[in-house]
């Protein structure tokens, strides 16, 4: 059968378009969101985190939103740029001190100059 | 501070060989933890440690084994390596919900 996982989705944006990254997640005990970048040969980055009892929270040209009703995280990068060119992921923390970290499959974007 | 490191960067095992991939942290953290990715995915956890002498097990820690003698080092250990393991590492250390991954080891066994 087809193993999960094998074909990363992928966003294609122009350069200065907004792009939103999308992301579904697995434990309603999760309290804590994290959003990473990861460059090609590099380790993950911290982004921007969110914890449960906030529906959005914004940083610097990024902005994260949480709606817990479907489990559903969003990242929302505007006047997206070359630089932002990498694989994104989402992570959740079921919080309380533990720093298990359960990660997304990931979203390729790549910015078209 | 360096952060977190690894090394070695690369590695080429053959099946049943061992070995020992180093990571260091030097910001003091009590937690460190292991995860691998494979090609399309996302990191997956395997060992872990909240401090010095304590390690425990994550969503994937068979073919591994771990120690945390002091609280900057986290060696992870490849008793008997197998193809299944062949695989990106990476290390990281955290603190106030806050993970620092190192730059990773691509790791080959054939």
């Amino acid at each position: 059968g087809e193993s999960v996982g094998l074909h990363l989705p992928t966003l294609s944006v122009q350069e200065g378009d907004n792009s939103i990254i999308n992301c579904a997640y697995s434990n309603s005990a999760s309290d804590y969101f994290i959003w990473y970048k990861q460059e090609s040969g590099k380790g993950p980055q911290f982004i921007i985190d969110i914890r449960s009892n906030m529906d959005k929270r914004q940083g610097q040209r990024v902005t994260v939103l949480l709606n817990k009703t479907v489990k559903h995280l969003s990242l929302q990068i505007a006047a997206t740029q070359p630089g932002d060119s990498a694989v994104y992921f989402c992570a959740e923390n079921t919080g309380a001190g533990s720093y298990q970290l359960t990660f997304g499959k990931g979203t390729k974007l790549s910015v078209i100059p | 501070n360096a952060g977190v490191t690894q090394t070695p960067k690369f590695q080429v095992l053959k099946t049943g060989q061992s070995m020992t991939l180093q990571c260091a942290q030097d910001m003091n953290h009590e937690y460190m933890s292991w995860y691998r990715q494979d090609p399309g995915m996302g990191l997956r956890l395997i060992h872990y440690s909240v401090g010095a002498g304590i390690t425990d097990q994550g969503e994937v820690p068979n073919g591994y084994n771990v120690s945390r003698s002091t609280t900057e080092d986290f060696p992870l250990r490849l008793l008997s390596a197998a193809p299944s393991q062949t695989s990106v590492y990476f290390c990281a250390s955290s603190i106030r919900d806050r993970s620092y991954f190192g730059p990773g080891t691509r790791l080959t066994v054939t």
